[in-house]
């Protein structure tokens, strides 16, 4: 079955960059994405990316796209302590309506 | 526009009870699904509706049921509650041909004591 791996745990200083990495198992997977989510709150939609790109920009994000390996990552430029959450890397299988997420890495910005 | 909402926020109920909890998805939005997120994991599929259909399900049992309105609003029903279904419960909506951007309420909160 479909399988999401992420790391748990991440600490950066602010102004750095952050970069948050997924592995995903799904090979027929059509979108991948990153959320977020703030203590006692919902998921935020952050970004995603259709499988036929390998690099997707928005503003502070970058998203790459490794196929061949399964491998997704999140990278946020000039990280702020607003930053400090829980992401999400989720991906959606061909021919599926659900969402598989990984089990979410902490990120902690420090000052 | 207005977001994804959810009712109760929070809710206690005891083994063996049944539970609804309600979602009202995002303006236009006429796809609904349903997430359990247990403390420290990912959310887990439960369901889809469409068109007031289930339209693919999870690995949750039967007991897990649910239904959506002619407004596109759901309602996620859960019998005879056992400890571990204790979890945020997450609704997510997104619109038919664009179901690729799903949209998450806040969630209710369900504790089984």
């Amino acid at each position: 079955g479909e399988d999401v791996e992420q790391s748990l745990f991440l600490s950066v200083r602010e102004g750095d960059s952050s970069v948050i990495n997924c592995t995903y198992t799904d090979s027929s997977s059509t979108y991948l994405y990153w959320y977020k989510q703030e203590p006692g709150a919902g998921l935020q939609l952050l970004t995603y990316i259709f499988s036929n790109m390998d690099m997707k920009q928005d503003q502070r994000l970058t998203v790459l796209l490794n196929k061949k390996d399964k491998h997704l990552s999140l990278r946020i430029a000039d990280t702020q302590t607003g930053d400090s959450a829980i992401y999400f890397c989720a991906e959606r299988g061909g021919g599926g309506n659900k969402l598989t997420f990984g089990t979410g890495t902490q990120l902690k910005v420090e000052l | 526009e207005t977001g994804v909402t959810q009712s109760p926020t929070h809710l206690i109920k005891t083994r063996g009870q049944q539970v609804t909890l309600r979602c009202s998805s995002q303006s236009g939005h006429n796809t609904v699904s349903w997430y359990q997120q247990a403390l420290g994991q990912g959310p887990q599929f439960i369901f889809q509706y469409y068109r007031e259909e289930e339209n693919g399900r999870g690995n949750f049992p039967p007991r897990f049921s649910g239904l959506q309105f002619p407004n596109y609003s759901s309602e996620l029903n859960v019998n005879a509650l056992e400890l571990d279904d204790s979890a945020l419960y997450l609704c997510a909506s997104s619109l038919q041909g664009r179901s690729y951007e799903q949209y998450f309420g806040p969630g209710t909160r369900l504790t089984v004591t």
